[in-house]
């Protein structure tokens, strides 16, 4: 069964640091969201992305982030200085529609130090 | 403001029994509602979409219904199983707000 995978399962970092956490969405899928999620708090969406642009995008997301589908396989978000705050699971998920069932890889955990 | 709120926060039954988890939110207008499930330390897996137009969606032993007009969801298990353990988020995606999550109902199973 195809599925959402992302890569690294951990990234550790330094605070002011820039990280890339990486994605590659099921194949046939033509939109691609970021979400978020602070241990013990809720889900936060941060962005969506179709035909190579923004589609939505949350208060969270903000200059600091960027998304970016640099071939025809990988999604990517961008974190250019990160702060402590940032630390978070992050959860890529892709679908087929803008309303459809959204699937989601398992999560890259990013622990800012 | 968009506010989802799932109760009860926590649920443990044991196996065989049917059970309803609530989700209300404050804004109607909205796309669609989704339920996933998570488990611990993985991602989210979609169980059931309602669009705004639907009044309820079944897939297996799980039956979601939505009343968009009171703000409310109720997610049905019929028949529960160890293997339903899990935290059971819903998701309502909006026009204004995007997509807002519940804090989840974390439901244990006991065999």
């Amino acid at each position: 069964e195809p599925e959402v995978t992302q890569t690294p399962s951990h990234q550790v970092t330094q605070m002011g640091q820039e990280v890339i956490l990486r994605c590659v969405p099921i194949s046939n899928h033509l939109y691609f969201y970021w979400y978020r999620q602070i241990l013990g708090q809720k889900v936060e969406f941060l962005v969506s992305f179709y035909n190579n642009e923004i589609s939505e995008k949350s208060e969270i997301f903000d200059d600091q982030f960027s998304v970016e589908r640099p071939d025809g396989s990988n999604f990517t978000l961008k974190i250019r200085s990160t702060k402590l705050e940032d630390s978070a699971m992050y959860f890529c998920a892709s679908s087929d529609g803008q309303v459809d069932i959204q699937y989601f890889g398992a999560g890259t955990r990013l622990s800012v130090l | 403001k968009q506010e989802v709120t799932q109760i009860p926060a926590a649920l443990s039954v044991p196996e065989g029994e049917n059970l309803v988890l609530n989700c209300s939110f404050t804004d109607s207008a909205i796309y669609n509602l989704q339920w996933f499930r998570q488990d611990p330390g993985k991602g989210l897996t979609s169980l059931l979409l309602i669009q705004s137009s639907q009044r309820e969606q079944t897939s297996g032993r799980l039956n979601a219904s939505l009343d968009k007009s009171s703000g409310r969801s109720t997610l049905y298990i019929a028949a529960s199983q160890p293997g339903d353990s899990a935290t059971y988020l819903c998701a309502v995606h909006t026009p204004t707000y995007k997509y807002i999550f519940g804090t989840g109902t974390r439901l244990k199973v006991l065999a």
